[in-house]
């Protein structure tokens, strides 16, 4: 079956670039679309942006200045650059992904997160 | 941007109750939306899509309705399985996915 998997650093320093990677198995990468939700301490989930193979993006308009999302197909694998971090940045980070075929955008599959702390 | 506010914020209930969870969106979502149980420290689970269709898998003690503005999630049966976040999500606009800020459902 389809999973994700989520890596990266658990700290970013203030001012700096978070940088996380989400390793697909089980699915071909032309089959979904690859998005990147979060999960602020206590909060709710935010979705922060999506990406198709052939290059085709979404972001959260709140987000859009500070983040890239990509693809790399050779690896199965799909990141997210967020620049200029601060302490709200702090959250679990979750890959998560909806088939081209059926409803877009409902979140079928999802990676298990990963904690990111913005702190010096 | 479409708002989606969910009520209870919290909820306390015992095994065997029937409860139901609200789902309000700031303008009509047709019937794009869905809901996703949360466990502490694990990802969101699909449960229903389309407001009423039940995800494969999911106990049949689930099931959701509404439409336009007003969506409600309701549970026939309490379980002890069933303690957790649940949180509802408007897809009905591509450019922005927007979701409520969760109702936890603890025992009473």
């Amino acid at each position: 079956q389809v999973q994700l998997q989520e890596s990266g650093p658990g700290l970013v320093k203030p001012s700096e670039t978070l940088f996380l990677t989400c390793t697909v198995s089980g699915a071909s990468i032309s089959d979904y679309f690859w998005s990147w939700i979060r999960q602020a301490p206590g909060k709710g989930l935010e979705w922060i942006g999506y990406m198709y193979y052939t290059g085709v993006t979404n972001y959260n308009p709140s987000l859009r200045s500070r983040i890239t999302i990509s693809i790399d197909t050779s690896k199965h694998q799909f990141s997210l650059r967020l620049n200029s971090v601060t302490a709200a940045d702090t959250a679990v980070y979750f890959c998560a992904s909806f088939p081209l075929q059926g409803d877009r955008g409902v979140f079928h599959i999802w990676g298990q997160g990963t904690m990111v702390t913005v702190s010096s | 941007d479409i708002q989606m506010t969910q009520s209870p914020s919290t909820l306390s209930a015992s095994v065997g109750d029937r409860v139901t969870i609200t789902c309000r969106a700031s303008q009509s979502i047709s019937g794009s939306l869905a809901w996703y149980q949360q466990k502490p420290g694990k990802a969101p689970k699909l449960l229903i899509y389309k407001a009423s269709n039940l995800q494969t898998g999911v106990p049949s003690r689930f099931s959701g309705s509404g439409s336009e503005t007003e969506f409600t999630l309701t549970i026939s049966s309490l379980q002890p399985d069933d303690f957790a976040t649940y949180h509802c999500q408007q897809y009905h606009t591509y450019s922005m996915y927007t979701f409520g800020q969760g109702t936890k459902l603890d025992i009473k």
